[in-house]
């Protein structure tokens, strides 16, 4: 199993420019997220999904929109990418959508710089 | 709302020194409790976790302890290691409604010298 895999590793936008980073997991997991990383702020919750088809907001979910259409997939899209968003991304999945118990497994992230 | 405070970093120790990263939380209800370990260009993986009052999470000589009364989840090892070195996030589930949504603490830089 390759677990939990991010394309690209890193990047370089300009304002205004619109992207797409990648997440696919080959587990089967249901639960599938996207957080930031900041400095001093730990990680935050973007978006989640808990099954293909069905996807919600999280805690800081303005400039970014996402889709699940498989199981495997889970894509983040920066419509109109602004400074504010360089960060680094990582997307986890767990088995199920509903238990709060379950291991999160996590990508290696996305280094995102907006200039 | 619900939240995770960790002590501030970094923290410097030598091998074989005893650590302590203390975190406290803040939920309603019932959460579940984590300590995920980022070592240097990699993502986060779950060290250890606990899911109920009293229940004592271990993994790799790290043990960490929930305290509904104290509302805390500090993390030790009695002996560090050189590879010890990364970055610890105390994180909480609240469970109910949450689905596997965590709530993350600040983390905190672990360097440990030879």
């Amino acid at each position: 199993n390759a677990g939990v895999t991010q394309t690209p590793k890193f990047q370089v936008l300009k304002t205004g420019q619109s992207m797409t980073l990648q997440c696919a997991q080959d587990m089967n997991h249901e639960y599938m997220s996207w957080y930031r990383q900041d400095p001093g702020m730990g990680l935050r919750l973007i978006h989640y999904s808990v099954g293909a088809g069905i996807t919600d907001q999280g805690e800081v979910p303005n400039g970014y929109n996402v889709s699940r259409s498989t199981t495997e997939d889970f894509p983040l899209r920066l419509l109109s990418a602004a400074p504010s968003q360089t960060s680094v991304y990582f997307c986890a999945s767990s088995q199920s959508g509903g238990w709060s118990t379950d291991t999160q497994y996590f990508g290696p992230g996305t280094r995102l710089t907006v200039l | 709302g619900n939240s995770v405070t960790q002590m501030e970093g970094p923290v410097t120790l030598s091998e074989e020194a005893f650590l302590t990263i203390n975190c406290t939380y803040t939920a309603t209800g019932y959460p579940s409790l984590f300590w995920y370990v980022q070592y240097p260009g990699e993502g986060l993986q779950l060290l250890l976790k606990a899911t109920k009052a009293d229940d004592k999470g271990s993994n790799k000589g790290f043990e960490a302890t929930y305290r509904k009364e104290t509302t805390s989840f500090h993390l030790e090892k009695g002996s560090v290691q050189v590879s010890d070195s990364a970055v610890y996030f105390c994180a909480l589930n609240a469970g109910g409604t949450s689905y596997g949504k965590l709530t993350f603490g600040q983390g905190t830089i672990l360097t440990v010298h030879p």
